[in-house]
């Protein structure tokens, strides 16, 4: 059963703390992205990645970092550099980076106490 | 300015009645133009991909179209199910071997029971 996971579904964060999200597809696709969803906002990418040990800065990485050891991980590090990280993330994942369907993981709940 | 709106932002439906969402797009050199389907608290599920003008594609109740500057969604005969935010993302050539996904803030589709 072929697909994207994130975990966990809840996360919540103290001042100051560094955060991993995971997120694993077994789709066998080489691109991966991360994004940041508010309210009455679209989404937003973070980072992305086209291919293994490969990986951009988006319109808002800064306070965020990423890594591409593996095709089928691309985990999120939000930082305590992020000032305000409150937010819904979205993994995707595509065949290809350019013109190819992204497909969204179930997402991750971040809240900051 | 926004590159991708949609329109309306909000819409509220008796069963049965037939509408179309809106999604219009500025940017230049498009790639391709997607439409999602996110449900409360989950990430967005794919609907429809269209590459050209004069494209169209349907499912059920939906219908996708997609001329030079604007795609519809229309919904025919819709039922309380297809309650639900409704997401268009247009990916375009920003520059070189660059390309964007720019997502549409959503509109926001409540079915009356």
């Amino acid at each position: 059963d072929g697909g994207i996971t994130q975990s966990p579904k809840y996360l919540f964060r103290k001042e100051g703390q560094n955060v991993t999200l995971s997120c694993e597809q077994n789709l066998n696709h080489d691109a991966m992205y991360w994004y940041r969803q508010d309210p009455g906002q679209g989404l937003r990418l973070i980072y992305y990645s086209q291919i293994v040990n490969d990986f951009q800065k988006g319109d808002i990485a800064e306070g965020y970092s990423v890594s591409r050891e593996k095709k089928e991980s691309f985990p999120l590090t939000v930082t305590s550099a992020q000032k305000n990280p409150t937010a819904f993330y979205l993994c995707a994942s595509s065949i290809l980076f350019s013109g190819t369907t992204q497909y969204f993981g179930p997402g991750t709940r971040l809240t900051v106490l | 300015e926004d590159q991708v709106t949609q329109s309306p932002e909000a819409l509220r439906l008796q069963e049965g009645e037939s509408s179309s969402l809106n999604c219009s797009y500025t940017v230049s050199g498009l790639r391709g133009l997607f439409w999602y389907r996110q449900d409360p608290g989950k990430g967005p599920e794919f609907l429809f991909t269209l590459y050209s003008a004069g494209e169209e594609k349907e499912k059920e109740r939906l219908k996708a179209t997609l001329t030079k500057k604007e795609s519809f969604l229309h919904i025919t005969a819709p039922k309380p199910e297809d309650s639900a935010t409704y997401l268009c993302a247009v990916q375009w050539n920003s520059g070189g071997s660059n390309y964007k996904l720019t997502f549409g803030k959503g509109t926001l589709l409540t079915m009356n029971p």
